[in-house]
């Protein structure tokens, strides 16, 4: 029983390079979520995905997208890095309005 | 919009006391509310939750919050603090008509034996 898988742990990336987080889950949850994680600023809601087919803005969705690949799986995308893009990256899904289960994270470094 | 505040970046407690860490939300219609604790380089881990129901709610851990709808309140409680509960505690709401998670900025707890 995997829960929230999300790939990779760790990644450095040099500003102006993309690249995608995946996140995976095997509960068959119908939400999932990207948030990011920075000292002193908590979670912080990227996008959500209410079901397969829909996304919508969080609190802080400037130079980010996301895909929800299918019901098991909700990708975000970085385009273009920046330094302000380094944190710890959270994916998490939850059974309609319940509790929301979380990955073990990402850490981004953009340099 | 909906919104959550932690006011209190740390709370300090001894080992064997009660501890509190507070949380209080704004939402439009009615909140569904979460505890959840992260442990030094881990995801986060769902404690308890508030829908409906008993004011009082029981979770992992021992821990209990208590709803309180006049004062928009939803603080977080344990009768006796470990050492092993030193961590860091997010309260999150959603309101019942959104499936927007929001999270505050956490309360660092420090148990001293």
């Amino acid at each position: 029983n995997a829960g929230v898988t999300q790939t990779p742990k760790f990644q450095v990336l040099k500003t102006g390079q993309s690249m995608t987080l995946q996140c995976a889950q095997d509960m068959n949850h119908n939400s999932m979520y990207w948030y990011r994680q920075d000292p002193g600023m908590g979670l912080r809601l990227i996008y959500y995905s209410a079901s397969e087919g829909t996304t919508d803005k969080g609190e802080v969705p400037n130079g980010y997208n996301v895909s929800r690949l299918n019901k098991r799986e909700f990708s975000l995308r970085l385009e273009s890095a920046a330094p302000s893009q380094t944190s710890v990256y959270f994916c998490a899904s939850s059974l309609n309005r319940g509790e929301a289960f979380f990955g073990q994270g990402t850490r981004l470094t953009v340099v | 919009a909906q919104s959550v505040a932690q006011p209190e970046d740390q709370v300090n407690v001894a080992e064997g006391n009660p501890l509190t860490v507070k949380c209080t939300y704004s939402v439009s219609g009615n909140p569904y509310l979460f505890w959840y604790v992260q442990y030094p380089n881990r995801g986060l881990q769902f404690l308890l939750k508030y829908i409906t129901g008993d004011n009082l709610v029981k979770g992992s851990y021992g821990f209990e919050a208590e709803f309180n709808k006049s004062q928009t309140s939803f603080h977080l409680k344990k009768p006796s603090a470990l050492v092993s509960d030193s961590a860091l505690y997010f309260c999150a709401v959603r309101d019942d008509s959104s499936y927007k998670l929001i999270f505050g900025s956490g309360t660092r707890l420090l148990v001293r034996p």
